[in-house]
């Protein structure tokens, strides 16, 4: 069984529309995270939450809002989505945000937007 | 600001042979932890090893290890006896802080593609 699972796993969206991406994870862990990545990049930090109803910002925050209703799940949402948040968007957990903390990595969501 | 940097945008091998992926990181943090993750071709991104600053010993997981050079702020993993199913994207990320610290953001080079031929 997947520890981390997202929905959906790809979507198409309009410019200026509203898209939500879902995060739910069965590790028990209090971090989650969402991170973006862009075609031959590594993975960038949007924003995190260590507890529920808390998120925080990451590296990368502008265009994008969080939201962590539970322990369980975790959202990223655009607002007005637009051209250059086209991505792979990840999600991952870990037990504690720790420097030696491993993170586990959803399967990821593909997002086009047009 | 840490930075991780991977200039091997790809590289391609035999099968069974060794190969090594060079990663160099820049941090004014005197601890921190190192991190190799690896991308399949559907995507899916599994964490590999983990090389803590402080310790001199290099990690070995299976048949993966890495080549820790502090001086030289580099971290190389090393495969040996590469199979088909290690063809992949590898990831080279950094923590700075401690063991005792309260949140670190992983930050992540740019990645390697690696081949595995027959």
């Amino acid at each position: 069984e997947a520890a981390v699972t997202q929905s959906p796993r790809s979507k198409v969206a309009v410019t200026g529309g509203k898209v939500t991406l879902s995060c739910h994870q069965t590790n028990n862990h209090d971090y989650m995270y969402w991170y973006r990545q862009d075609t031959g990049h590594g993975l960038r930090l949007i924003h995190y939450s260590y507890v529920a109803d808390s998120t925080e910002k990451g590296d990368i925050p502008d265009g994008y809002k969080a939201s962590r209703p539970s322990q369980e799940n975790f959202s990223l949402i655009l607002e007005l989505a637009s051209l250059s948040q086209t991505a792979v968007y990840f999600c991952a957990s870990s037990w504690t945000g720790g420097a030696y903390a491993e993170q586990f990595f959803g399967p990821g969501t593909r997002l086009t937007v047009l | 600001a840490q930075k991780v940097t991977q200039t091997q945008t790809s590289i391609s091998v035999m099968e069974k042979t060794t190969v090594t992926m060079d990663c160099v990181y820049e941090t004014q943090d005197s601890s921190y932890f190192l991190f190799w993750y690896k991308q399949t071709a559907s995507g899916e991104i599994v964490f590999l090893i983990r090389q803590d600053s402080y310790k001199k010993e290099n990690a070995t997981v299976g048949h993966y290890s890495l080549n820790f050079q502090k001086p030289k702020s580099s971290i190389g993993l090393i495969i040996t006896a590469t199979q088909i199913e290690d063809s992949a994207v590898y990831f080279c990320a950094m923590r700075e802080g401690g063991a005792s610290s309260s949140f670190s953001k992983l930050v992540f080079g740019q990645g390697t593609s690696l081949s595995v031929v027959p």
